[in-house]
């Protein structure tokens, strides 16, 4: 099965400080996303990378940038943490499109809460 | 801009019952999915709908697609409580090539009560 693994479950942060949301999987996915979940407004894209050193801007990258040095690893940073960034952030992987099955994989969330 | 709306947002239902969640999009795609989402926990695929008219079932959920109609339904038949989660659409709005992502809708909490 695949496995996407985020770095931490909960994280607690001061406004200002700048934050690494770290994300691995293990199944060789060229696709790796980030989404931000909140009550009342589902999920929204920040940005997606379909290649190592690739990323592409979501619907909100505001505030947000993007690291994919290696294949497995997509990292989320929040170059200063603003009260409004506190969310739930969820990490998905999935193979190229055009494959029999491309749907997400996601991590089991960070929540994060900017103080 | 593609929207993806779902209704209803809340969904209170008894054991045994039968519903149907909604899911319309205003942007042609043949490409649709539907998650799972417990409560605290992450976002579980159920469907892949990937052609108009598609229909999948597994257990007591059946979604399917009119891409004509860009309406995509998540039937429920004789619900029991297991089935209490919150389910999400999502339409691929790809540029096509070997990248996409998905818009999803706000999601439907379904609690099934005894």
């Amino acid at each position: 099965d695949v496995k996407v693994t985020q770095s931490s479950r909960y994280l607690v942060k001061r406004t200002g400080e700048k934050v690494f949301l770290e994300c691995v999987q293990d199944m060789d996915h060229e696709n790796m996303f980030w989404y931000r979940q909140d009550p009342g407004l589902g999920l929204r894209l920040i940005y997606f990378s379909y290649d190592v050193k690739m990323k592409e801007k979501g619907d909100i990258p505001e505030g947000y940038s993007v690291s994919r040095e290696k294949k497995e690893r997509f990292s989320l940073i929040l170059e200063s943490a603003s009260t409004n960034q506190t969310s739930m952030y969820l990490c998905a992987s999935s193979r190229h499109r055009g494959l029999t099955s491309e749907k997400l994989f996601f991590g089991s969330g960070t929540q994060l809460s900017v103080l | 801009e593609l929207k993806v709306e779902q209704n209803p947002l809340f969904l209170s239902m008894q054991e045994g019952k039968n519903y149907t969640i909604y899911c319309n999009y205003s942007t042609t795609s043949d490409r649709l999915y539907w998650y799972r989402q417990d409560p605290g926990k992450s976002l579980e695929s159920l469907f892949v709908l990937l052609s108009n008219g598609a229909v999948k079932q597994e257990g007591r959920l059946m979604a399917s697609l009119d891409t004509k109609a860009r309406l995509s339904t998540l039937h429920i038949t004789a619900a029991v409580h297991d089935l209490s989660a919150t389910y999400f659409c999502a339409v691929d709005i790809g540029s096509g090539g070997s990248n996409y992502k998905l818009t999803f809708g706000k999601g439907t909490l379904l609690t099934v009560n005894p």
